[in-house]
């Protein structure tokens, strides 16, 4: 079984902190990593997704891949209220197709 | 980035009545997927579409699912007899060269 984990949170920090998201994969396989975020009701938005061993930043957010590790993680700075939401990792795997596989996703609270 | 549009948003359908969910791709893309989330669970696979073919599909796509690409352009899930446990948002996701763009979504309630 191929899985991916994510700690279900909810994850509270205060506005202007940095919120630091974890997850982690099964497979070594896997090749390609996405982090989309999900307000309620509504569906996931690509946030980011990295390929490659180490730090990629994008604005206020900052995915980190270790392979050897196998986890992933989002970093996101001076997070906001509007930054709220549940935040979904997901990875595709060799002979898998490109299918997505999701973990349960991470619930985020910016407090003001 | 490109929208792909479901419909309908919201269907309400009692049990064992067929449903056909719609998705409008952005047009030249090869590869669609369909996944479902139930409510308060994670994102699920269901079936995988290149070049108008079924490329792998999930232990949940029984033979009650089916899905077409009957014109060329949208794409269709369709489920014959829905059940109770079919309650769910149904998403279809549109592949493309960074990564993969989830439609609008599609709320399905079977009563």
């Amino acid at each position: 079984q191929k899985e991916v984990e994510q700690n279900s949170g909810p994850l509270s920090v205060p506005e202007g902190a940095i919120a630091s998201l974890n997850c982690t994969y099964s497979d070594r396989g896997s090749q390609s990593f996405f982090w989309y975020r999900q307000y309620s009701g509504k569906s996931p938005e690509l946030i980011m997704f990295i390929y490659s061993n180490g730090d990629k930043e994008d604005g206020r957010f900052t995915a980190q891949l270790n392979k050897a590790s196998q986890y992933v993680s989002l970093l996101i700075r001076d997070s906001q209220p509007s930054d709220s939401a549940t935040y979904l990792c997901a990875v595709t795997v060799t002979g898998g197709g490109n299918k997505l596989t999701f973990g349960t996703g991470t619930q985020l609270k910016v407090e003001l | 980035e490109p929208e792909v549009t479901q419909t309908p948003s919201h269907q309400v359908t009692q049990m064992g009545q067929e449903v056909i969910l719609r998705c409008v791709p952005i047009s030249n893309h090869l590869y669609f997927y369909w996944y479902r989330q139930i409510l308060g669970q994670k994102v699920e696979f269901l079936v995988s579409f290149y070049n108008n073919e079924i490329s792998e599909k999930s232990e949940i796509f029984d033979d009650q699912f089916s899905v077409e690409r009957p014109d060329g352009s949208n794409f269709t899930l369709k489920i014959r007899s829905t059940k109770l446990e079919d309650s769910a948002m149904y998403f279809c996701l549109d592949r493309f060269l960074y990564g993969y763009t989830f439609g609008s979504g599609t709320r399905l309630t079977v009563v």
